[in-house]
C-alpha cells in the first residue's frame, strides 16, 4: 500500500503565508491521483477545503488554495487567521484506492 | 444533504461491527461521486476503510479488505458497513462521508471491547 507523506507539524504567525505539502511513495503527486485536502478541529469532524487538486467550493475561505508543486500536492495559507489552526490532511486515490497523509497540525502563533 | 451514521457503540472482539449512513435531504443515487467510510482511533489520523460509487464499484483499503464489505440500500436511501473479527485496534469514531461536497456524518465512536 503507497504511503502518504505530510510534515508531522507546521506553525505559521498571524497574518502569514504556509505551504503544507502531500507526497507519495509511488513518485510523483499528480492529478491523477485526485488530491483532497481536509481541515480537521479537535471534536469535530473534517471539513472538505479542496478537491481534485485545486478545486474548491464555495464555502472554502479564499485564503486556502490547492496547486501541484514539485511533484507534490500542495495546501497554500494565505493571511493566516487563528481559527485555522487545525489538524489538515491530504487524500490521494491510487486507482481508486484512497490513502490518507497522516495529517500536520499547524499552529498560528 | 445530511449524512447519519447509526449503530452500535459496543462490539465485542471477534464480532462483526456494523454501521448504517442514512442519506436525508437527496438521493443516494443521484451522485456520480462516491460515498466514503472513514474512520479515526482516538488520537490518531484519519483512516480510509472504503468507498463506493452507486454504480456498483467499491474500493477498500488492503489493509482491512479481507474484513470489510460495503453495501447500499437504495430503497432506504442508505449505505453500510461491514467489519468482521474486530479488535481493540478497531476501536475509532466512524464517519460516513460523500467528501466532494465537504457532506460529512457527525461520526459515531465504536468501542471493541469485551
Amino acid at each position: 500500500q503507497a504511503v502518504v507523506t505530510q510534515e508531522p507539524s507546521l506553525t505559521v504567525s498571524p497574518g502569514g503565508t504556509v505551504t503544507l505539502t502531500c507526497g507519495s511513495s509511488t513518485g510523483a503527486v499528480t492529478s491523477g491521483h485526485y488530491p483532497y485536502w481536509f481541515q480537521q478541529k479537535p471534536g469535530q469532524a473534517p471539513r472538505t477545503l479542496i478537491y481534485e487538486a485545486t478545486k474548491k467550493h464555495s464555502w472554502t475561505p479564499a485564503r486556502f488554495s490547492g496547486s501541484l508543486l514539485g511533484g507534490q500536492a500542495a495546501l497554500t495559507l494565505s493571511g493566516a487567521q487563528p481559527e485555522d489552526e487545525a489538524e489538515y490532511y491530504c487524500l490521494l486515490s491510487y486507482s481508486g484506492v484512497r490513502v490518507f497523509g497522516g495529517g500536520t497540525k499547524l499552529t498560528v502563533l | 444533504l445530511q449524512l447519519q451514521e447509526s449503530g452500535p457503540g459496543l462490539v465485542k472482539p471477534s464480532e462483526t461491527l456494523s454501521l448504517t449512513c442514512t442519506v436525508s435531504g437527496g438521493s443516494i443515487t443521484s451522485s456520480s461521486y462516491y460515498w466514503g467510510w472513514i474512520r479515526q482511533p482516538p488520537g490518531k489520523g484519519l483512516e480510509w476503510i472504503g468507498s463506493m460509487f452507486y454504480s456498483g464499484n467499491t474500493y477498500y483499503n488492503p489493509s482491512l479488505k479481507s474484513r470489510v464489505t460495503i453495501s447500499v440500500d437504495t430503497s432506504k436511501n442508505q449505505f453500510s458497513l461491514h467489519l468482521t473479527s474486530v479488535t481493540a485496534a478497531d476501536t475509532a469514531v466512524y464517519y460516513c462521508a460523500r467528501p466532494f461536497d465537504d457532506n460529512w456524518g457527525q461520526g459515531t465512536l465504536v468501542t471493541v471491547s469485551s
